[in-house]
């Protein structure tokens, strides 16, 4: 399978606890992106990268949260302290990233299964 | 900033009966739009984008969504829905050479059989 791939894709915690959350995208893609899906909305972009460098940053995402690619290859996204509002799916994408070719294109974000949370 | 609205958060419709999922879009500057599918316990897949060209784009699975600049509406339709069809719909809008995706809250369509 050489699709987005997150680990886990359960996670159940107790309030108060650190968590960490893994993202391989696909293998040729140096752009990855994290999302955020609460029940009844649409998922809400936290972070992207392109290759390590982490480019933009979500106003959601607070200092509890941090997230890495050390190598330019798979992501972890930590979230600690963890908080009963931070009970979400998480959802990870990676692309190719832009081009300029002519007529103009946008690079396809390819979704994960995403990582379910769950804090108690 | 940009925006996307669903109108319809549940559409239930027949087995074989058409179907219209309606999307509207706020953006002060170009955008290019697609429409996502999640089925139950997946992550997103694509179903179809509008970049530029012709205002009629069609996807997979039988899908196809109408570009229209001046209702600002990218509406998803599809001419005989299945069972299999059933799942979550998003509609989402990117800025041109911008990044993130912003989605709506999605619309649930039910297959009644």
């Amino acid at each position: 399978d050489t699709g987005v791939s997150q680990d886990p894709r359960h996670k159940i915690t107790k309030r108060g606890q650190n968590v960490t959350f893994r993202c391989d995208p696909i293998s040729e893609h140096n752009r990855l992106y994290w999302y955020r899906q609460t029940l009844g909305q649409g998922p809400e972009f936290l972070t992207y990268f392109q290759n390590e460098a982490q480019l933009e940053k979500s106003r959601l995402l607070s200092d509890r949260f941090s997230a890495e690619r050390p190598k330019g290859s798979f992501s972890t996204l930590e979230i600690q302290r963890t908080e009963q509002g931070d009970s979400a799916m998480y959802l990870c994408a990676s692309s190719l990233g832009w081009t300029d070719s002519s007529p103009p294109r946008t690079d396809t974000q390819y979704f994960g299964p995403g990582t379910r949370l769950t804090v108690l | 900033a940009q925006s996307v609205t669903q109108l319809d958060s549940q559409v239930p419709v027949f087995e074989e009966a058409p179907v219209e999922l309606r999307c509207n879009y706020s953006s002060s500057v170009s955008v290019y739009l697609f429409w996502y599918v999640q089925y139950p316990n997946q992550g997103l897949q694509l179903l179809l984008k509008y970049l530029s060209g012709s205002t009629l784009v069609k996807g997979i699975n039988g899908f196809e969504a109408e570009f229209n600049k001046s209702q600002t509406s990218f509406h998803l339709r599809k001419p005989s829905v299945h069972i299999s069809d059933t799942a979550e719909y998003f509609c989402a809008v990117r800025v041109a050479r911008d990044d993130k995706i912003i989605f709506g809250k999605g619309t649930r369509l039910h297959i009644l059989p």
